[in-house]
C-alpha cells in the first residue's frame, strides 16, 4: 500500500515570498490533515478535511495560510506571504474516515526554511 | 483545550536497559491516547493507542503503555531497549468527542550499543 506522498521535501524561500505544498493521501482515505511541526515541538494541527469539506481549521492562521482539497483527494497548503516564524516541517496525514478509531498515517513532510 | 506534557526531552540508555517515558495531559473529559514514534529518516508512525477498556495497552516492538486516569498519565514502557529503538517519541491526546490530536513536544531516545 502506497503511503502519504508530499512534495517538495525541502523548500527555502525569503520572507514575504509565497510557497505551496502538495499532499496526496493514501488511496481511499476520506480524511486529510495538515500539521505544522516547529523544531523542538510536536506537530500542531492546522486544518482537517473530510472529503473536500473543512472539518476544523481553528488553528490555521487564515491571514496568510490557505488550504484546499477540491476533488476530495489531494490537497495543497499555501503560505502567502511567508514569515520567519513559518520555518517548520509541514506534515500531511490521512485516515480512512476520520473516526477516532482510525489510525492517522503521516507523510514524510516538507521542511520549509524562511530566510 | 487539551495539552500534553512530556517532561523528558532527551533520554540516553544502554541496550537492555528498561525504558519509561512520561506523558501527562490536561483535559477533563474522556480522552483517546496515543504514542507515535519517528525513527531517523522515517515518517511518524503509530506505536500504540488507548480508547477504552484495559488501561494497559500493548503496541508494536514490545512497547506498552499504561493509562492512569487519576494521574492524567499515559507513560510508555519497554522492559529492554535495543539500539534500533533510537527515535523520537511523541505522546498525543484527543478528546473522545472530537478528532483533534494534540501532541507533546517529544522525547528523543538514544540507545547506546
Amino acid at each position: 500500500e502506497a503511503g502519504v506522498a508530499q512534495s517538495p521535501r525541502y523548500k527555502i524561500i525569503e520572507k514575504r515570498q509565497s510557497v505551496a505544498f502538495w499532499c496526496n493521501p493514501i488511496s481511499g482515505h476520506a480524511t486529510l490533515y495538515w500539521y505544522q511541526q516547529i523544531l523542538g515541538q510536536g506537530p500542531k494541527l492546522l486544518i482537517q478535511f473530510q472529503n473536500n469539506g473543512v472539518v476544523d481549521d481553528s488553528q490555521l492562521p487564515k491571514d496568510r495560510f490557505s488550504a484546499e482539497r477540491l476533488k476530495g483527494v489531494d490537497s495543497t497548503l499555501k503560505i502567502q506571504p511567508a514569515k520567519l516564524e513559518d520555518s517548520a516541517v509541514y506534515l500531511c496525514a490521512s485516515s480512512l474516515a476520520g473516526a477516532s478509531t482510525d489510525t492517522q498515517y503521516f507523510g514524510p513532510g516538507t521542511r520549509l526554511t524562511v530566510l | 483545550a487539551q495539552s500534553v506534557s512530556q517532561h523528558n526531552h532527551h533520554v540516553i540508555l544502554s541496550e537492555a536497559a528498561s525504558l519509561e517515558l512520561g506523558c501527562n495531559y490536561s483535559y477533563g473529559g474522556t480522552v483517546n491516547l496515543f504514542w507515535y514514534v519517528q525513527y531517523p529518516g522515517q515518517h511518524l508512525q503509530l506505536l500504540l493507542k488507548y480508547f477504552s477498556g484495559d488501561p494497559l495497552v500493548k503496541g508494536i516492538k514490545g512497547f506498552e503503555a499504561e493509562f492512569i486516569k487519576s494521574k492524567f498519565s499515559f507513560n510508555l514502557r519497554k522492559p529492554s531497549v535495543q539500539w534500533s529503538d533510537t527515535a523520537e517519541y511523541f505522546c498525543a491526546v484527543e478528546p473522545g468527542s472530537a478528532r483533534q490530536l494534540t501532541f507533546g513536544s517529544g522525547t528523543q531516545l538514544t540507545v547506546l550499543p
